[in-house]
């Protein structure tokens, strides 16, 4: 079975920058686009970003826009989320997911991103 | 943005009902409509996709609905493991929304 499995997260000030990583042990994460979906606690979801499965195209929520950064290094099949200058109502749990157009299959389990002073 | 709403929320309901959510979206969506389920600590599930399409591995008692903006999900006999929080989402167009959520509780 496809998993996806985050890392990164953590406990972060206001304003600081923390980066995300998402693998798929045995899925060659190349052939797929790939998001960044959150979840603030006891909150819906939210659509953060999305990357082509080459990187050509990305396209971000208008709440991260020049905050957050995707990329990804098919090399390494590792998919990245760049956070700047966060902010504590960017505190959530942060999945990766794959593509799987129409929908989004499969889920990592997520990591937990916490921004407080 | 597109923005999603879902109805009703919560919902609350028996062992073996047959239980109905809503899904509208602000504009015309075709069928590029998905439908999740998240149990409380797990990630979210796609269960159905294309408004229609089950995937893979969900139970044939789910079944989706609809087209243009009104969608819906249908839980034909409710199992104890149904109980969770559904969220319809949107993949017609940048960005992607999800609806609210609708937790389905035990009545």
């Amino acid at each position: 079975q496809v998993q996806l499995v985050e890392s990164g997260g953590g406990v972060v000030q206001p304003g600081k920058s923390l980066r995300l990583s998402c693998v798929a042990p045995g899925l060659t994460l190349s052939n797929y686009a790939l998001h960044w979906v959150r979840q603030a606690p006891g909150k819906g979801l939210e659509w953060v970003s999305f990357i082509s499965y080459d990187g050509s195209t990305k396209y971000c929520a208008d709440s991260v826009k020049g905050r957050f950064s995707i990329s990804r290094d098919n090399t390494e099949n590792t998919l990245y989320l760049q956070m700047d200058s966060l902010r504590p109502e960017d505190t959530a749990i942060y999945y990766c997911v794959r593509d799987s157009t129409p929908g989004f299959h499969p889920w990592g389990q997520g990591t937990l991103v916490t921004v407080s002073s | 943005d597109i923005q999603m709403t879902q109805s009703p929320s919560p919902l609350s309901a028996s062992i073996g009902d047959r239980v109905t959510i809503t899904c509208r979206a602000s504009q015309s969506i075709s069928t590029y409509l998905n439908w999740y389920q998240q149990k409380a600590g797990k990630a979210p599930n796609l269960l159905i996709y294309g408004a229609s399409y089950l995937q893979s591995g969900a139970p044939s008692r789910f079944s989706g609905s609809g087209s243009g903006t009104d969608f819906t999900l249908t839980i034909s006999s409710l199992q104890p493991e149904d109980f969770a929080t559904y969220f319809c989402q949107q993949s017609y167009s940048f960005p992607y929304t999800f609806g609210q959520g609708t937790k389905l509780e035990i009545q």
